[in-house]
């Protein structure tokens, strides 16, 4: 069964500074997608990575793909308060249904 | 682009009571997917539709739980003699084919009393 864990959970930085978060996954796949989720609010699609070695940048955002070591990363460059929300990483594994699995969520505080 | 609707917003019923919540996707998408979501964790699949079919269902899924979406176009969650562990945000979400992003509705939060 498909496990995808994020790291981490929570994460509390200043305004400017850099970090990455991690999600990884336990089958092979080669279709992650990344979410953000505001309060209260429905998920937003930030990224769609399909294939070994994909890169895709937003603004202050980027997200990377290493489907050998299974593993994708959301690296945030001089955060600014407008990026605290939580950030969910989903993989596809099915053959067909595009039936997602959900990491935990990272919830993001960027304080001032 | 309406984007997808979802209603309820926010429905509050007491134990063992039967709900309905509906979906309506955007237009033009052929898939339709349900999810669970409790606080503090990441949305679990309940049900995938490509059209009017019903492909796949999760095992979180018990025979209280029913989906249809007649038609192809607006779907239906039922949940049958609710329980306290029914309490959720039941999301919708509905998409182009893979490996198009699904897009979600801002759900329906499920409160038993």
């Amino acid at each position: 069964e498909l496990k995808v864990e994020q790291n981490p959970l929570f994460l509390s930085m200043q305004e400017g500074k850099n970090y990455t978060i991690y999600c990884n996954y336990s089958t092979t796949s080669d279709r992650l997608y990344w979410y953000r989720q505001d309060p209260g609010k429905s998920l937003e699609s930030l990224f769609v990575l399909l294939s070994n070695g994909a890169v895709k940048q937003e603004g202050r955002l980027m997200a990377s793909l290493d489907t050998k070591a299974r593993l994708s990363t959301l690296h945030i460059t001089a955060a600014v308060h407008d990026l605290s929300a939580t950030y969910f990483c989903a993989v596809d594994s099915s053959s067909n249904t595009g039936k997602l699995i959900f990491g935990q969520g990272t919830t993001l505080q960027v304080k001032p | 682009d309406t984007g997808v609707s979802q209603d309820p917003r926010h429905k509050i019923t007491k134990r063992g009571q039967n709900v309905t919540f509906r979906c309506d996707p955007i237009s033009e998408h052929n898939r339709l997917y349900w999810y669970r979501q409790t606080l503090g964790q990441g949305p679990e699949f309940l049900t995938y539709f490509q059209n009017e079919a019903q492909l796949e269902k999760s095992r979180l899924l018990s025979d209280r739980f029913s989906a249809e979406r007649p038609k192809g176009s607006f779907s239906t969650l039922e949940i049958q003699r609710t329980e306290q562990g029914d309490s959720a945000m039941y999301l919708c979400a509905s998409s182009m084919d893979i490996p198009q992003p699904q897009h979600f509705g801002d759900g329906t939060r499920l409160s038993i009393l």
